[in-house]
């Protein structure tokens, strides 16, 4: 399978631990973004990276979170300390310069329960 | 945007039917479009896009209309079958009208297709 895969496809900890969250995305995919969802809403995007570089970041990206793509390819996503409200699926997606960098492919998701 | 909870907007068709699933957009800068067909524990898969100087676009099976005037899309499918049953969003590239690859996911549509 050659699409985007995400690790772990779930999680669950407890309040005030840190966690990481994996992606690769589709090889020589140039951009890679990631998005949380939560039950019963549409994704909602966080944090973009073309090649190695974090070129955007959402509002809702607080200090405790962070994500890095080190070498363009896989990227990860760290939530410090993580609170009950960052109960969640995370999304990771990625796109190719040839079509677009709105039509993204997603992976599956980690799922995320903070207890 | 507006949390409506656990609540989705659902649309029951029998299988044969056509379905049309509506999305309000809210972004008159938004160029590019896009309706993703999420099923229960994957991430959102891309099924057809359209561009704002366009007012309907064709794929296999699916057309999406796109009406400006009053910012509404809508995703028309033939022939419903039960493996199109799934959550359906519409997204629109983000506020900055395309500079940078966010989307903005609506609230999503359950479309369930009875045998």
């Amino acid at each position: 399978d050659t699409g985007v895969s995400q690790n772990p496809r779930h999680k669950i900890t407890k309040r005030g631990q840190n966690v990481t969250f994996r992606c690769d995305p589709i090889s020589e995919h140039n951009r890679l973004y990631w998005y949380r969802q939560t039950l019963g809403q549409g994704p909602e995007f966080l944090t973009y990276f073309q090649n190695e570089a974090q070129l955007e970041k959402s509002r809702l990206l607080s200090d405790r979170f962070s994500a890095e793509r080190p070498k363009g390819s896989f990227s990860t996503l760290e939530i410090q300390r993580t609170e009950q409200g960052d109960s969640a699926m995370y999304l990771c997606a990625s796109s190719s310069p040839g079509q677009g960098m709105y039509e993204q492919y997603f992976g599956p998701g980690t799922r995320l329960t903070v207890t | 945007g507006e949390s409506v909870g656990l609540h989705l907007p659902t649309l029951s068709v029998q299988e044969g039917d056509n379905s049309i699933i509506n999305c309000a957009y809210s972004n008159s800068a938004s160029d590019y479009f896009i309706w993703y067909k999420q099923e229960s524990g994957k991430g959102p898969q891309f099924i057809i896009d359209i561009r704002s100087n366009m007012d309907k676009r064709q794929g296999q099976r699916v057309t999406v209309l796109l009406n400006k005037t009053v910012k509404h899309l809508s995703l028309q499918i033939a022939a419903t079958q039960p493996g199109d049953s799934a959550v359906y969003f519409c997204a629109e590239n983000g506020e900055y009208g395309g500079s940078q690859g966010n989307l903005i996911f609506g609230k999503g549509t359950k479309l369930s297709v009875k045998p």
